[in-house]
């Protein structure tokens, strides 16, 4: 069955520190990836996303992710992480190319001075 | 610019009672989604539109129903309300861009309390 995982419930990081969130992914075939934040109350807000091609992908507000097909990891990191980075994050897997995604069940980020 | 537009952002309905929740887009996308996301718990996909051709998740509840009257309007109907459908519905849409499914946009959700 399909499925994404998410190990890391919630992490905590000193504010200029770097981040690294982990996310495996359980298909039949690569899927297509995607990270997204949630602050709370508020939707979600896409990151970036793997498709295919560069494993190495570059998403907005200083995130990038690596897709690794032998680790079947898509891991999102920040070099630096800054207090508004405090938020709620979900890796999300898609098998079919249509956004039917299936989420994992997000990491908790908490940032200290 | 707001883009994927829920209204309201909070509701608060009586067990039992029907209640609508309403999402419109400006994207012109040509699919709609529904998700349902519990406290703590990942969003979890209900129902999309394609277009007009509505498809259900199998585990997706006989108690909601969706309408799609045009390409920007959306509606999530919940025709009696359990206290275990109290959660945010997150509504999402996505386009076609040369050829490829573009990602999804997120509205803010709507909270819906069941008293």
């Amino acid at each position: 069955a399909q499925s994404v995982t998410q190990p890391d419930i919630h992490i905590t990081v000193s504010e200029g520190a770097s981040l690294e969130l982990r996310c495996n992914y359980s298909y039949g075939a690569t899927p297509y990836l995607f990270w997204y934040v949630q602050s709370p109350g508020q939707g979600l807000q896409l990151l970036l996303k793997y498709f295919s091609g560069d494993t190495l992908v570059q998403g907005i507000k200083g995130f990038e992710a690596e897709f690794k097909r032998s680790q079947s990891s898509f891991n999102l990191r920040k070099p630096s992480v800054h207090w508004s980075d405090a938020a709620e994050y979900f890796c999300a897997g898609d098998q079919t190319g249509a956004n039917n995604l299936f989420f994992g069940t997000g990491t908790r980020l908490t940032v200290i001075p | 610019d707001a883009m994927v537009i829920q209204n309201p952002r909070y509701q608060v309905t009586q067990f039992g009672k029907p209640v609508t929740l309403s999402c419109s887009q400006t994207l012109n996308h040509n699919v709609m989604y529904w998700y349902q996301q519990k406290s703590s718990q990942a969003p979890k996909l209900l129902f999309h539109y394609y277009d007009k051709d509505f498809n259900n998740e199998a585990d997706t509840p006989d108690n909601f129903q969706s309408r799609r009257p045009n390409t920007s309007f959306c509606f999530l109907d919940i025709r009696s309300p359990g206290l275990g459908d109290a959660a945010m519905y997150l509504c999402a849409t996505s386009g076609w861009d040369r050829g490829l499914n573009t990602e999804a946009f997120f509205g803010q959700g709507t909270r819906l309390t069941v008293v």
